[in-house]
């Protein structure tokens, strides 16, 4: 079975501190991953996919199947990135059932 | 992107009871997907519904107890049946962006908290 573990339930900054979120993943076969990020008093929203290899609000995420990590990083954290965030697995074949971590909440300070 | 609107937003019910809640999609949507997320806990897959079919049910889950509707290709219910504490939690509607993408958009959330 699939399972997503972040280990930091909280993770706070400074601004303008580098930011490297964590997510490990298990799964037997070729997944994709995402990072969801809920804001306050927002609903849950995709921030970024594996696949896309792209960069959103200087938020970065490289998929190393060697250590089966997903970590979402940035270089420099700003005040309005505290939030909730999620890594999640998806099965590559079926529906997109997808399988969450239990979220990191992020806190950056002035 | 789609818009979802749930109902109720929140709740407070009572031991034994049961409460529906209603996801309405701005746009046809093949698959919609319900989540339980419990407190300090991740997001949980309930099931998957697909209009003219039965849902499709993670493990842990019964029909008998969270029975769903998918009527049209725009709508759908979660029923929580016979409410304990334990069923506390946020209940999320999701749709999916294309098909197989993994890109989910969520409903606002159902907050019910059973006493």
């Amino acid at each position: 079975a699939q399972r997503v573990t972040q280990p930091e339930k909280l993770l706070s900054v400074f601004k303008g501190a580098p930011v490297e979120l964590k997510c490990n993943y298990s799964y037997s076969g070729s997944p994709e991953l995402f990072w969801y990020v809920q804001y306050s008093r927002q609903r849950l929203q995709l921030l970024l996919r594996h696949i896309s290899r792209e960069s959103i609000k200087g938020f970065t995420a490289d998929l190393n199947k060697g250590e089966t990590s997903f970590h979402l990083k940035k270089p420099f954290a700003q005040e309005e990135d505290s939030a909730m965030y999620y890594c999640a697995l998806k099965k590559t074949s079926g529906y997109s059932t997808l399988t969450f971590g239990k979220g990191t909440m992020l806190l950056v300070s002035p | 992107s789609a818009v979802i609107s749930q109902k109720p937003s929140r709740d407070i019910c009572q031991r034994g009871t049961s409460l529906t809640i209603q996801c309405q999609v701005d746009s046809q949507v093949t698959m919609m997907f319900w989540y339980r997320q419990q407190p300090g806990q991740s997001l949980t897959l309930i099931a998957t519904a697909n209009q003219g079919s039965e849902a499709t049910y993670e493990s842990g889950f019964v029909i008998d107890k969270f029975p769903i509707s998918r009527p049209n290709l725009t709508f759908s219910t979660l029923t929580v049946s016979n409410m304990s504490p334990e069923d506390s939690s946020i209940y999320l509607c999701s749709v999916e962006q294309g098909v197989s993408t993994g890109e989910l958009f969520f409903g606002e959330g159902s907050r019910l908290t059973v006493l």
